[in-house]
């Protein structure tokens, strides 16, 4: 079945240590999104990818980066993070359309931890 | 601007009973309309969705919405719910920059 993989599906890192979390889709999809979700809270978009463009959210930090090498995959690295940092990182695709009509397909995400 | 307000944080009901869960919207632009459930340590997955057309959607799970453009409304609805049922569910609405803006979310628990 086509779908969206996050690996891994648990991280822990330490204070202050780079990290790298990876999604792959097989959808096709020219659209790739990052979310953060935190215990009991909607997802909150980081940025998207409309196929090589990066579109970063106003109130994410600089501390969040983003690299989309091809059309299959996409990662979020965190520079240094922090315990603030600690949450559900979901991530999604979906087909280019004309004002949002066409749903977002999820992978299971990662849960990070830091220590 | 586009918002969604779930006007439930929590939804207790029994095993068997129909359950509703609420959903209003706001929004400038074409108004696309989705339900997503999320189940403890996993992602989102689609229930439902309203584009066009017919104002009665049904989705996956025996899960059907009705949208109501005057009250701008999108409820979620079941007639039996079961124990598996239980999770999270999110309204979002879609309509401007490939983005979705969702609810808060209402957290479906089921009693047996």
């Amino acid at each position: 079945d086509a779908m969206v993989i996050q690996n891994p599906r648990y991280q822990v890192t330490q204070f202050g240590k780079p990290v790298t979390l990876s999604c792959s889709q097989t959808l096709n999809h020219n659209v790739m999104y990052w979310y953060q979700q935190k215990s009991s809270q909607a997802p909150k978009l980081l940025f998207h990818y409309y196929d090589k463009d990066f579109n970063n959210e106003a109130d994410t930090p600089d501390n969040f980066q983003s690299r989309r090498p091809n059309t299959s995959f996409c990662f979020l690295d965190i520079r240094s993070p922090g315990l603030g940092d600690a949450a559900m990182y979901l991530c999604a695709t979906s087909r280019d359309t004309q004002g949002g009509s066409q749903p977002q397909h999820f992978g299971d995400g990662t849960r990070l931890s830091i220590l | 601007a586009q918002s969604v307000t779930q006007l439930d944080s929590q939804v207790p009901v029994f095993e068997e009973a129909p359950v509703e869960l609420r959903c209003n919207y706001s929004s400038s632009v074409s108004v696309y309309l989705f339900w997503y459930v999320q189940y403890p340590n996993q992602g989102l997955q689609l229930l439902l969705k309203y584009l066009s057309g017919s104002t009665l959607v049904k989705g996956i799970n025996g899960f059907e919405a009705e949208f109501n453009k005057s009250q701008t409304s999108f409820h979620l609805r079941k007639p039996s719910v079961h124990i598996s049922d239980t999770a999270e569910y999110f309204c979002a609405v879609g309509g401007g920059a490939q983005k979705l803006v969702f609810g808060q979310g209402t957290r479906l628990t089921i009693n047996p």
